[in-house]
């Protein structure tokens, strides 16, 4: 299957810092990229849907000023938190698709990003 | 939107055994239906997944079933090993659109 990384995978700052997250997609075109939000033992939360070359799509209740998406190339996406409190301390997971797929194709996911904010 | 309810939360099976995971949706219109198993602190990883025009697909000693009627699906896990042991997660969509997943079963495979 397709690979997506995700760097860092790990990240710890203080509070009131910005953090940066890159979720590339390594052997396909993804037109399509998604940033879910996951807490301890729940389930994924869609953030933001981005598509290449135009503003993303944020889930209601997600503050876009909050959480930057920036999906430049068809091979990275990037999530910025700005302005980080200990309550996004959380997993942040994305995912990448081929849309060249005919009826919608699968969805790749990257490993992760652990952020922990103090 | 689309809704997808998972049940149960929580499962147990002595290993060996079969595992069943059920999940329901709420848009008719959603034409796909990926399984995703978690392990702690990893991304999730397609397992199978169905599309509408199918009931039944098995890979091995993994298997869903549709029901387009009852708008229901279901993973079917069979001879049970311990590296079973992950949270399964379920999903839905219609075309291009977002995947809505279920909340998550926690299978334990007991030894």
């Amino acid at each position: 299957g397709a690979v997506v990384s995700q760097h860092p995978s790990r990240v710890i700052c203080k509070s009131g810092t910005s953090v940066k997250i890159e979720c590339r997609s390594l052997d396909f075109q993804a037109t399509t990229m998604f940033w879910y939000r996951q807490f301890p033992k729940k389930s994924l939360m869609l953030m933001a849907t981005s598509n290449e070359g135009s503003k993303a799509t944020y889930e209601q209740g997600v503050e876009k000023d909050k959480f930057l998406i920036n999906h430049a190339s068809l091979t990275l996406s990037t999530l910025t938190v700005t302005s980080a409190h200990p309550e996004d301390s959380s997993f942040y997971i994305c995912s990448a698709r081929d849309g060249r797929t005919p009826g919608g194709g699968e969805q790749f996911f990257g490993p992760g990003t652990r952020l922990t904010v103090l | 939107g689309e809704n997808v309810e998972q049940h149960p939360s929580t499962l147990s099976v002595q290993e060996g055994d079969s595992a069943v995971i059920k999940c329901t949706y709420s848009d008719s219109a959603s034409n796909y239906f990926p399984w995703y198993k978690q392990e702690l602190g990893k991304r999730p990883q397609l397992i199978i997944d169905i599309r509408s025009n199918v009931g039944e697909k098995k890979d091995q000693r993994i298997a869903v079933t549709l029901n387009k009627t009852a708008k229901h699906f279901s993973l079917h896990i069979t001879e049970t090993q311990p590296e079973d042991s992950a949270v399964y997660f379920c999903a839905a969509k219609f075309g291009n659109e977002k995947l809505t997943f279920g909340t998550g079963t926690r299978l334990t495979i007991i030894p």
